[in-house]
């Protein structure tokens, strides 16, 4: 089937801007991971979903960050009152076994860049 | 220590060499490891996982995890322009939530 989409593909705000971020993960697959990528940086773990449950949300660098997860598929990766180091860009994978010593298979990304 | 390390390279083999990539890394990472191949502006693609001690090879690729060191590496043989690319080393968290990803070493194969 087809993999894991995400959309936009480029997101370009301005600071104090809200946005939202949307990934798809593969069919079927119940775990599903937000990472985000710095420029020159490799990943940062930002939160984990089990199903539409989030056990491990240690990554989110604030308050500002938050993620939710619906019908065990869709999830949305909001960034509140964006800031210039926000810009970044944010990755979701997903795996068919609820655990990260599973294969994750990345999306192709959101590239936010806040003015 | 850094939990996952990577020398950032750039790594310059030519055509048709051996290229040869390390990784080290700290307890807090359980011994899951995945290299991911990323080209610039692209999202990663996983080339190889490995569980346990030894070697496991797929193709071109050889990975290797020596857990009593804590160093895993990828050997690329037979090297082609097309592995030109940013090899990011990713271990699972303890708590099996999480890859911790190195920062990548950059290989540059040139013909």
């Amino acid at each position: 089937g087809a993999g894991v989409s995400q959309s936009p593909s480029n997101k370009v705000t301005e600071k104090g801007k809200d946005v939202e971020l949307r990934c798809d993960p593969i069919s079927g697959h119940t775990a599903l991971y937000w990472y985000r990528q710095r420029l020159g940086q490799g990943l940062e773990f930002l939160i984990y979903f089990q199903g539409n449950s989030a056990p491990d949300k240690s990554g989110l660098p604030s308050d500002r960050f938050s993620a939710e997860r619906t019908g065990e598929s869709v999830s949305t990766l909001t960034i509140q009152r964006t800031q210039q180091e926000d810009s970044a860009v944010y990755l979701c994978a997903s795996s068919l076994v609820e655990s990260s010593t599973d294969t994750q298979y990345f999306g192709p990304g959101t590239r936010l860049t806040v003015l | 220590q850094k939990e996952v390390e990577q020398n950032s390279g750039p790594l310059s083999v030519p055509e048709g060499a051996i290229a040869s990539l390390n990784c080290t890394y700290s307890d807090r990472v359980s011994q899951s490891f995945f290299w991911y191949r990323q080209y610039s502006g692209k999202s990663p693609e996983l080339i190889m996982s490995i569980y346990s001690n030894g070697d496991k090879e797929d193709g071109r690729f050889t990975a290797q995890l020596n857990k009593a060191s804590q160093y895993v590496s990828l050997l690329i043989r037979d090297s082609q322009p097309s592995d030109s690319a940013t090899y990011l080393c990713a271990g699972s968290n303890q708590a099996g939530t999480a890859l911790i990803f190195g920062k990548g070493t950059t290989l540059s194969v040139s013909s």
